[in-house]
């Protein structure tokens, strides 16, 4: 039972590039989740999914889209990177909604230059 | 808008003492409070989290954390800390209906020295 996995955990573009990040959870979670970490500003929510083929905006999701094609994945992509993208991403999943706990996956570091 | 505010971004104390990290959050509905911790180059895990009930909920290592509706604080406290404390902690709010989006703090890193 891997839990939470990530996929890559480190990975530098160049501005203007595009890139995918997966996100994947053998636990048969209904809801998965995006953060960005960056220092000082806590965890900020990019996107949601509460459910497979469902997808919904959070707090900071302008330049970012995803996809839930499969209820175990849940797929982050950078169309043109910028600078201000360079970030720890996060992917979480929980059971249900509010109140359950969320698991985390290790994170992706990305550094646009 | 919901908000959370985390009063201090570092916390030294030396290991065997108290501690206590802040957290205070703005809402005008009902919410569930949580405090996760992340450990160096790790994702973050559960710590303890408040739904309803006990105002007061604790967790398997030690920590514990205290629901306070009329000054809306979260505060977590330990009495005794150990060098494997060394973390940083997160306080976050979900007040946003059955979607689970959590607003998070800024984060507090516990430094415990020997």
């Amino acid at each position: 039972n891997a839990g939470v996995t990530q996929t890559p955990k480190f990975r530098v573009l160049k501005t203007g590039q595009s890139m995918t990040l997966l996100c994947a959870q053998d636990m048969n979670h209904e809801y998965m989740y995006w953060y960005r970490q960056d220092p000082g500003m806590g965890l900020r929510l990019i996107h949601y999914s509460v459910g497979e083929g469902t997808t919904a905006k959070g707090e900071v999701p302008d330049g970012y889209n995803v996809s839930r094609l499969k209820k175990q994945n849940f797929l982050l992509g950078l169309e043109s990177a910028a600078p201000s993208q360079t970030s720890v991403y996060f992917c979480a999943s929980s059971k249900a909604g509010a109140a359950d706990t969320q698991y985390f996956g290790p994170g992706t570091r990305l550094t646009v230059l | 808008a919901q908000s959370v505010t985390q009063l201090d971004s570092q916390v030294p104390v030396f290991e065997e003492a108290p501690v206590e990290l802040r957290c205070n959050y703005s809402s005008s509905v009902s919410v569930y409070l949580f405090w996760y911790v992340q450990y160096p180059n790790q994702g973050l895990q559960l710590l303890l989290k408040y739904l309803s009930g006990s105002t007061l909920v604790e967790s398997i290592n030690g920590f514990e954390a205290e629901f306070n509706k009329s000054q809306t604080s979260f505060h977590l406290r330990k009495p005794s800390v150990h060098i494997s404390d060394t973390a940083e902690y997160f306080c976050a709010v979900d007040g946003s209906g059955n979607t689970g989006k959590l607003i998070f703090g800024q984060g507090t890193t516990l430094q415990v020295k020997p």
